[in-house]
């Protein structure tokens, strides 16, 4: 089973909120990893959004808008991008990372649509 | 204002060596206050972390790599090289170099600076 998992896909509406998810793997504790988030448009690089472990250890990325937030669901085990008025430019991939046994490791990835 | 760019062949032949070089503009590889990264991602797939090190050298690897990666950092060229040995057509992928900001001489924060990739294809 994988570190991170992420859902494949998510659709949501413009001036909609899309909470993508990041589920860590059964017997890791979500509260005790920072959770970072990218966003990667077709032919460019990722580009770094945030990092969130708690409320008070937290980074937004520089440049980016407080629309895109961090927090967790410790029910799910889940690191949680909420992205607030959905806007057009904001389709694409979303890969959530975190340092693991030593390594850095990616969810597969969120395909979000905007529609 | 930082800039990463990778350089390198675009075409790697099986079984040979990948070799890839960053070179860092707006800030210095020798800095204590930054790790330096690569990363890859194979066509139409997700990221994969390929190791990070740091000025003094000191470098980590992910273990599903290790023992085909080396990276080095030259401090008098502000550059940091990949090299990836033994090459098969799964290491066909967009490699990425990256920036770290530490959180000490051994512990580091996620890459939040991009470069923005090299393709590189391994094929006779």
């Amino acid at each position: 089973q994988a570190v991170l998992t992420q859902p494949s896909s998510l659709s949501a509406s413009p001036g909609a909120s899309a909470s993508l998810t990041c589920t860590l793997r059964s017997g890791i504790n979500v509260g005790t990893y920072r959770i970072y988030w990218y966003q990667q448009k077709p032919g460019s690089p990722p580009q770094y959004l945030l990092r969130y472990k708690s409320d008070s250890d937290k980074q937004q990325g520089s440049g980016v808008p407080s629309r895109f937030s961090g927090s967790k669901d410790a029910s799910a085990n889940a690191g949680i991008l909420l992205i607030s008025g959905l806007q057009s430019e904001d389709e694409g991939d979303y890969y959530c990372m975190t340092w693991h046994s030593s390594a850095w490791v990616f969810g597969g990835g969120t395909k979000l649509t905007v529609l | 204002q930082l800039q990463l760019q990778e350089s390198g062949p675009g075409l790697v032949k099986p079984s040979e060596t990948l070799s890839l070089t960053c070179t860092v503009s707006g800030a210095s590889v020798g800095s204590s206050s930054y790790f330096w990264v690569w990363i890859r991602q194979p066509p139409g797939k997700g990221l994969e972390w390929i190791g990070t090190i740091y000025y003094s050298g000191s470098a980590y690897y992910n273990p599903s790599l290790k023992s085909r990666v080396t990276i080095s950092v030259d401090t008098s060229k502000n550059q940091f090289s990949l090299k990836l040995n033994s090459v098969t057509a799964a290491d066909t992928a967009v490699y990425y170099c990256a920036r770290s900001t530490a959180a000490g001489s051994s512990a580091f924060y996620g890459m939040d600076v991009w470069g923005q990739g090299t393709t590189v294809t391994v094929s006779s």
